[in-house]
C-alpha cells in the first residue's frame, strides 16, 4: 500500500541550526501539507503547498519557514533557524486531487528536538 | 482560537463496551468531518468520514453521527477492543482560496480500552 515517508525520524539539533525535514508523500497525490504537534497537544496545520506554491499557511510558519518541491518527488520544511520551541513531532501529509472525503494520508512524522 | 474542541482528554472503557467519543466544531462552514486514529511515534491514520450534508456513517464497529444544529459529532465504537486504544483526534475539514483544503484538528481523546 502506497504510503507517506519522511526522514529523519528524529533529529536533535542546537538552537540556531538550520533543520530540513524531508517528505516523500504517495506518487499521484498533487496536495501536500504540513502539520506539527508539539508533546501533549493537538495537530497544528503549518502549510499547504499545491501546483508549486503555497495555499496557505498558519501563523505558525513565519519567515523562518520554508517548503520547497525540488524535484517533483520530495517535499522538504526547512526551518533557517531553529528555537526551543520548534520542538515537536512534524507530519507530512498528501492528498489526491479527487478526494471527496477529506483525507489526508499522514506520514510517521519526524520528530525535531532544539537543545 | 479552537474551532475544534474535544473535551475529553481521556477516556477508559471495558472491553466489549460502547466507546463514545466527542467533538464540537464552532465554524458552520465545515463541509466535512473526519476522525483520524493515532498510536504513540506514528502518524494519524484516517478512520472514518462524514460530510457535513449527512448525520450518520457506519463502517463495521465505527459510526460517526453528527447534529449539524448543535455543531457537535461523536465517534462511536462497538464492541470496543483493546486494540482500540489510541488517541482519537477529530478533524475538519476548511476549504482553501484555490480549491484545496486543510484540515483542523481537535486536541485528541486518549482512549483506553481495559480486557
Amino acid at each position: 500500500e502506497p504510503e507517506v515517508t519522511q526522514t529523519p525520524s528524529h533529529q536533535v539539533t542546537q538552537m540556531g541550526q538550520e533543520v530540513i525535514l524531508r517528505c516523500v508523500p504517495i506518487s499521484n497525490h498533487l496536495y501536500f501539507y504540513w502539520y506539527r504537534q508539539i508533546l501533549g497537544q493537538k495537530v497544528e496545520f503549518l502549510v499547504s503547498f499545491y501546483n508549486n506554491e503555497i495555499s496557505e499557511k498558519s501563523e505558525i510558519f513565519d519567515d523562518q519557514f520554508s517548503v520547497e518541491r525540488p524535484d517533483g518527488s520530495n517535499f522538504t520544511l526547512k526551518i533557517r533557524s531553529t528555537k526551543l520551541e520548534d520542538s515537536a513531532m512534524y507530519f507530512c501529509a498528501s492528498k489526491t486531487a479527487g478526494s471527496w472525503t477529506g483525507e489526508l494520508f499522514f506520514g510517521e512524522g519526524s520528530r525535531l528536538t532544539v537543545l | 482560537d479552537q474551532q475544534v474542541k474535544q473535551n475529553s482528554p481521556s477516556l477508559s472503557v471495558q472491553e466489549g463496551r460502547i466507546s463514545i467519543l466527542n467533538c464540537d466544531y464552532t465554524n458552520s462552514m465545515f463541509d466535512y468531518f473526519l476522525w483520524y486514529k493515532k498510536y504513540p511515534a506514528e502518524g494519524p491514520t484516517f478512520l472514518i468520514s462524514i460530510s457535513s450534508i449527512k448525520d450518520k456513517n457506519e463502517d463495521g464497529r465505527f459510526t460517526v453521527f453528527l447534529n449539524k444544529s448543535a455543531k457537535h459529532l461523536s465517534l462511536h465504537i462497538v464492541p470496543s477492543q483493546p486494540g482500540d486504544s489510541a488517541v482519537y483526534f477529530c478533524a475538519a475539514r476548511e476549504m482553501l482560496m484555490d480549491s484545496s483544503y486543510k484540515l483542523i484538528f481537535g486536541s485528541g481523546t486518549r482512549l483506553l480500552v481495559r480486557p
